[in-house]
């Protein structure tokens, strides 16, 4: 079936250091592919996405790029604030339109020091 | 829009007891789901639904589960009895559908966080 598998964590890094999450993912056909970000005590939110190969989503300094070859969909930012502090996610959905549940990583846990 | 609205945020209650999560979705998504996360697996989905239909409730781990969609804009998750195993955080989402779930992703509640004793 579908997976997705990220790097594990804590990630714990300094402030305006540079960050890379790890993403892989296991599907069939073509899915499109996401990022999303979960604060403290609060739900998921879309941080980007990516719909096809080579395409590179990019949202509030944060960028992944859709690479097939690889079957990757690794988390980058250049400058990494305290606010960044936060789970993120990895997720496919394997439809493709994202109609049929999306298939999430376990999450890596990001630690922002000042 | 309130956004996806979940109650309780917390329940705490003894195994075998009753419990009922609710979920308002966002007026005009099409689609709604539940999951549960857990330290050790994760997101997991358990059910969703589409027009108020469950279309897949593969992810639901057994009999005591149950999930309804009575109209566009409630669903509640059931578990009876409830066991210790089912402690977690239980997210209810919406979105739109087509390609409006993938430009616009899927909108997440806050959550219930469910203890059982």
């Amino acid at each position: 079936g579908d997976s997705v598998t990220q790097m594990e964590g804590p990630v714990t890094l300094s402030e305006e250091a540079f960050l890379t999450i790890n993403c892989t993912y296991t599907a069939t056909g073509y899915p499109s592919l996401f990022w999303y970000v979960q604060y403290p005590g609060e739900g998921l939110q879309l941080l980007l996405k990516a719909t096809k190969a080579d395409d590179k989503g990019s949202n509030k300094g944060f960028e992944a790029t859709y690479r097939k070859e690889t079957t990757s969909f690794h988390l980058e930012k250049g400058s990494v604030q305290v606010s960044d502090s936060a789970v993120y996610f990895c997720a496919l959905s394997a439809s493709g339109g994202g109609a049929d549940g999306l298939t999430f990583g376990k999450g890596t846990h990001l630690i922002i020091q000042p | 829009d309130a956004g996806v609205i979940q109650s309780p945020r917390h329940e705490v209650t003894e195994m075998g007891q009753e419990v009922t999560l609710r979920c308002k979705p966002i007026s005009g998504h099409d689609y709604l789901f539940w999951y549960r996360q857990t330290m050790m697996r994760g997101l997991e989905l358990l059910i969703y639904f589409n027009n108020n239909v469950p279309i897949d409730d593969s992810g639901m781990p057994e009999d005591r589960f149950s999930a309804k969609m009575p109209n566009a804009s409630f669903s509640t998750l059931k578990i009876q009895p409830s066991e210790p195993r089912d402690s977690a955080v239980y997210f209810c989402a919406s979105s739109p559908g087509g390609a409006g779930s993938v430009v616009y992703g899927y909108t997440f509640g806050s959550g219930t966080r469910l203890t059982v004793v």
